[in-house]
Formats: structure tokens, C-alpha cells, sequence
């Protein structure tokens, strides 16, 4: 079956722009992650959703960054007024609950670059 | 707050040898440990992942187990292959649902 996707699988953009990222989860699964890895650094979390509502957005690194889920399915990581330091690989997950037994599946990320 | 560390940074073997990859947290409050391999600009493949309530983990020549009260976690890899040579992450999900990442295991198998 489809797995998780992302889009775009890569982005210049000038510092200043917004950019938009988008992520499909696998059918069917109610938890949704995002998380930033700068190059050579591990993971950060961002910021997960359970169905539409993200209950936790503490891991978002400032206020240029929101993030929304619509219909338990598509979400998008927004970041405003870009700077250098957002240029990263910014990758989505989804699970089908939340629960301990329920493993993440990733998606090939965004490679984003801010000039 | 929940840190993970994963120690070797980078690990290089010949074909053929077993070898066991660490991860240790801090808090022992967790709700599962999931370990990924990650390809050099790829994302991440779940390898295995142990639930709270459980001590090991088994799939194929890879097998994962959990000690909860000192906050550890290995994986074994048997009979490495070159095609194993990738960066290994840790991940442990705590309270609030945050997945903690530790910084990888880059492994090196030399044909």
C-alpha cells in the first residue's frame, strides 16, 4: 500500500519567503509528526497531531512556524519570514493510534534550503 | 526531560561479525523505544519497536531488547552484510507523546 509522502521533495527558497510543506499520511492512521533534522544532527521534534487537534506544540522551534491537519488526513508545516538556520530536512510520520504498540512510518522528507 | 544517547557514534566491522548498537535514556517513564536505520539521503525505515510492557524484540538477524530501569536499550545485528551499513536511530516516546531521537550509530560493514 501507499506509504507516507511528502511534497515538495525539495525547496529554495529565498530568505524572507514563506514556504509550505505538505504531508500525506498512510490511509487510515490518526497520528501525524513532524520533525527537523539539520544536516548532520539527529531529529528534532516538532510537533505531532491526534487527528486534527496537536495537543503539544511546545516543540516548535519559534512563532514562524505553525502547522495544521485537515480531514484526520493531509497536514502542512508552514514556515513564515524563512531564515538560514530553517534550511533542513523536515520529515513527517504518521501511526495508526498513539498507543505504546504502534510503530511511526516515515516519509522521504522535504529538503528545504533557505538562501 | 527525556535524553537519549547512542553510543558507538560510528562503528566499522568486517562481514560476517555480530555486533550490538546501544541506546540509553534518562527517563525510564517511556511508552515504546522504536529503533530505524536511515540511508544517506533517504528517510527513515522502523526496524523494530518494543512497547513498554515488553523485554525483546526479534525480526530476521536483528534483535532489540529493553531494560526499562536502567534505561537501556541494544540492538544485536548477526552476521553484518555490507548492505547493512547505515545510520541507526534510537527513538523513545514518553509522556506527552514526544518522540526523543538520539544522534545515530554510524555503521561501516567492510566487505
Amino acid at each position: 500500500g501507499a506509504g507516507v509522502s511528502q511534497s515538495p521533495s525539495n525547496k529554495v527558497t529565498e530568505k524572507g519567503k514563506d514556504v509550505e510543506l505538505r504531508c500525506d499520511p498512510i490511509s487510515g492512521h490518526t497520528a501525524l509528526y513532524w520533525y527537523r533534522q539539520r544536516l548532520g544532527q539527529g531529529l528534532e521534534f516538532l510537533i505531532y497531531f491526534q487527528g486534527n487537534s496537536a495537543p503539544d506544540k511546545s516543540g516548535l522551534p519559534s512563532d514562524r512556524f505553525s502547522a495544521e491537519r485537515t480531514g484526520e488526513s493531509v497536514s502542512t508545516l508552514t514556515i513564515q519570514r524563512t531564515q538560514q538556520e530553517d534550511s533542513a530536512v523536515y520529515l513527517c510520520a504518521s501511526s495508526f493510534g498513539q498507543g505504546q504498540g504502534y510503530e511511526q512510518y516515515f516519509g522521504p522528507g522535504t529538503r528545504l534550503t533557505v538562501t | 526531560k527525556q535524553e537519549v544517547t547512542q553510543i558507538p557514534a560510528a562503528l566499522s566491522v568486517p562481514e560476517g561479525e555480530n555486533l550490538v548498537l546501544n541506546c540509553s535514556f534518562t527517563d525510564s517513564a517511556i511508552y515504546n523505544l522504536q529503533w530505524f536505520r536511515q540511508d544517506p539521503g533517504k528517510g527513515l525505515t522502523s526496524l523494530l519497536l518494543i512497547q513498554s510492557s515488553q523485554r525483546e524484540q526479534t525480526s530476521g538477524r536483528l534483535n532489540a531488547s529493553l531494560d526499562k530501569s536502567s534505561g537501556r536499550s541494544t540492538l544485536y545485528i548477526a552476521a553484518s552484510q555490507p548492505g547493512d551499513s547505515a545510520t541507526y536511530l534510537c527513538a523513545v516516546k514518553s509522556g506527552g507523546f514526544k518522540t526523543i531521537f538520539g544522534a545515530g550509530t554510524r555503521l561501516f560493514v567492510k566487505a
